[in-house]
């Protein structure tokens, strides 16, 4: 059975940093890209980016670029979102996906979602 | 504002059908014919519907079907049931550049 495992539920302050995760299971983790999501509390999907386990091939959305960085541990199955400088705006729900790129391409299973909260 | 446009809300009873739209452009819908929609129940986690447009995953129902015509993709729900009840969001591949689209979700209410 797939499944994206992640990290739990985060309470930070501006200006803090903040590492993220998103533990594949039940599939190849390296075949497959993590895409990650945003959802601001009341508000629809936001798509942060995408990256290839298998190569560390990383593509931002423009409005993330800059902002945040992902990476990946093949050896343990798990991406990560990272924040170096949190800022209030940045408190949302945030999403893993696998995404199917090939002959096909969406996102075909997601996590459960991490609850980023930054508040002073 | 989304890159891709949706209805904010439809409304049907159970039994009837509803049709939830996606337009996007050329570069996005329609370029590809990779539209997936996502259902999104409150509090939850989203979940894969259809996926190429018109393809369903294993487990989801027939009542769910996806069509393209031009730059709008659409999701048509028959035979509504309360469980429907649920935030949709149109998804599209827009390209090596800029990969991935959503749409600004559509609130369906069933009565």
């Amino acid at each position: 059975e797939v499944q994206l495992v992640q990290s739990g539920a985060e309470v930070k302050k501006p200006g803090e940093s903040l590492k993220i995760s998103c533990k594949g299971s039940g599939y190849s983790f390296t075949n497959y890209w993590i895409g990650w999501v945003r959802q601001m509390s009341g508000k629809g999907l936001e798509w942060m980016g995408i990256i290839y386990p298998g190569n560390s091939d990383t593509r931002y959305s423009p409005s993330f670029q800059g902002q945040v960085t992902f990476s990946a541990d093949k050896s343990i199955g798990t991406a990560y979102l990272q924040w170096n400088s949190l800022t209030a705006s940045d408190t949302a729900i945030y999403y893993c996906a696998r995404g199917v790129v090939g002959a096909t391409k969406h996102f075909d299973y997601w996590g459960q979602g991490t609850l980023v909260t930054v508040s002073s | 504002q989304s890159a891709l446009t949706q209805p904010r809300s439809v409304s049907g009873s159970p039994g009837q059908s509803v049709t939830i739209s996606c337009t996007g452009t050329s570069s996005d819908v329609g370029g590809y014919n990779y539209v997936s929609w996502h259902q999104q129940h409150q509090g939850k986690a989203p979940k894969l519907m259809i996926y190429d447009v018109s393809k369903r995953p294993s487990g989801v129902p027939d009542r769910f079907s996806g069509s393209k015509s031009g730059n709008t993709a659409s999701l048509t729900i028959s035979g509504l049931q309360a469980e429907d009840e649920a935030d949709y969001y149109c998804c599209s591949y827009a390209g090596s550049n800029t990969f991935v689209v959503f749409g600004g979700g559509t609130k369906l209410t069933v009565l």
